[in-house]
């Protein structure tokens, strides 16, 4: 069961590099989802995403771009990565507004960034 | 908007202790509430969970009540054990904003 699977697991950047970080989730879930854990901040909402095709701005989504092409993936971009963007960042996916007793998030396992 | 408030950390044991670790939330109208266990190098998992007012989430001899009352979902375990040492995070899910608010997790650390 590969449920919710994110790659790059870590990456260096220098500062102003471009990146993707990709998601993929295999359980036909609507709603997907980018957070980032700094210490002593717990998880923050970046961007998320309703459906194929739509996307809207979490709490923390300046630096960031994200795409919705097709149900199962959801793309971070990161256009010039700057120090304030080293962080782990995960992925979540849930089944969505309409079946509200099952909206629990599944978690990727986390992609470390580093920006130097 | 939404919020969770957690009990600050980091929380240490001895194990067979008796766990709490509190968190109340603010949200409009009538949100289900998480709890995740994140153990280290993984990501979230879920924990238990609550739909509505009065129920009580359990899993792996965890447990917490939706007070609505109280606005609370507060978390125990009446004997941990070391491998319960992880983050846990409590977490509310609202419906009408289509998404999830979590708080800044508490930090479990059970000795021998």
């Amino acid at each position: 069961n590969a449920g919710v699977t994110q790659t790059p697991k870590f990456r260096v950047l220098k500062t102003g590099q471009s990146m993707t970080l990709l998601c993929a989730q295999d359980m036909n879930h609507e709603y997907m989802y980018w957070y980032r854990q700094d210490p002593g901040m717990g998880l923050r909402l970046i961007h998320y995403s309703v459906g194929e095709g739509t996307t809207a701005k979490g709490e923390v989504p300046d630096g960031y771009n994200v795409s919705r092409l097709k149900k199962q993936n959801f793309l971070l971009g990161l256009e010039s990565a700057a120090p304030s963007q080293t962080s782990v960042y995960f992925c979540a996916s849930s089944y969505g507004q309409s079946d509200h007793l099952n909206t629990e998030a599944f978690f990727g396992q986390g992609t470390r960034l580093t920006v130097v | 908007g939404d919020s969770v408030t957690q009990m600050e950390g980091p929380v240490t044991l001895s194990e067979e202790a008796f766990l709490t670790i509190n968190c109340t939330y603010t949200a409009t109208g009538y949100p289900s509430l998480f709890w995740y266990v994140q153990y280290p190098g993984e990501g979230l998992q879920l924990l238990l969970k609550a739909t509505k007012a009065d129920d009580k989430g359990s899993n792996k001899g965890f447990e917490a009540t939706y007070r609505k009352e109280t606005t609370s979902f507060h978390l125990e375990k009446g004997s941990v054990q070391v491998s319960d040492s992880a983050v846990y995070f409590c977490a509310l899910y609202n419906t009408n904003a289509g998404k999830s608010t979590f708080g800044d997790g508490t930090t479990l650390t059970v000795k021998p």
